[in-house]
């Protein structure tokens, strides 16, 4: 099973940020989180990930709270192209030296102008 | 460069049909991986190439699913005498290193199975 909760949808207008939040109160000290989402018939497509810190990239930024219970995605000026399922995952790797990702339903992000 | 290619995108079968897709992953990239995505819903974990060796083949559903990646490189999933409940996109990912917690997975678009 999944080990995070998010939204099922939300909406955002184009331009303004998009602050997609997402449960992990179970989560490990050596698990990571990661952001990855799909767009409509594509395969999904990696984002952003951290462990404790804060972290940004040119795609978007990532806030871990500090009991890291819980984090944040924003997308800083969203556009129409980021209408998509952004999936909100922790994992970490196994024994035999690989990262299984587990994915929930995700959170439907629609962009309107 | 190349991302990772999957064909047929579509397939279409009768029930009791044996089907096979295939996955082209990144060039070089150790780590492969197989995800069945049904309908409205996320994408489960099927199956693990490190190399030419699955080293996790735990969400398989039964046993008329077999995965090969012979050569560490291309990779078929197989589903013998498919039914109804196949119908479904395959994804295929592929990542760089192995024994990284932070490896990013780079997927394909996806086969989509329909099971008539």
């Amino acid at each position: 099973d999944a080990k995070t909760t998010q939204p099922t949808s939300m909406d955002c207008a184009e331009g303004r940020a998009a602050n997609l939040p997402c449960n992990h109160s179970t989560i490990s000290g050596n698990e990571y989180v990661y952001w990855y989402r799909q767009i409509h018939s594509q395969g999904p497509q990696y984002i952003i990930h951290g462990l404790k810190n804060n972290e940004t990239n040119e795609m978007a930024s990532l806030i871990i709270t500090e009991d890291r219970k819980s984090s944040t995605l924003i997308l800083p000026h969203a556009t129409l192209r980021d209408t998509a399922v952004y999936y909100c995952i922790v994992s970490s790797m196994f024994s035999g030296g690989y990262n299984k990702l587990i994915f929930g339903a995700g959170t439907r992000l629609a962009v309107h102008p | 460069g190349a991302g990772v290619s999957q064909s047929p995108r579509y397939k279409v079968a009768k029930r009791g049909q044996d089907v096979a897709l295939r996955c082209d992953p990144i060039s070089g990239h150790v780590s492969l991986f197989w995800y069945q995505q049904a309908l409205g819903q996320g994408p489960e974990f099927l199956t693990y190439f490190q190399n030419e060796a699955q080293l996790d083949k735990s969400g398989l559903p039964s046993d008329r699913f077999f995965a090969e990646r012979p050569e560490g490189s291309v990779s078929t999933l197989k589903i013998q005498r498919t039914q109804q409940e196949d119908s479904a996109v395959y994804l295929c990912a592929s990542s760089p290193l192995a024994r990284s917690s932070t490896d990013t997975q780079y997927f394909g678009p996806g086969t989509r199975l329909t099971v008539l």
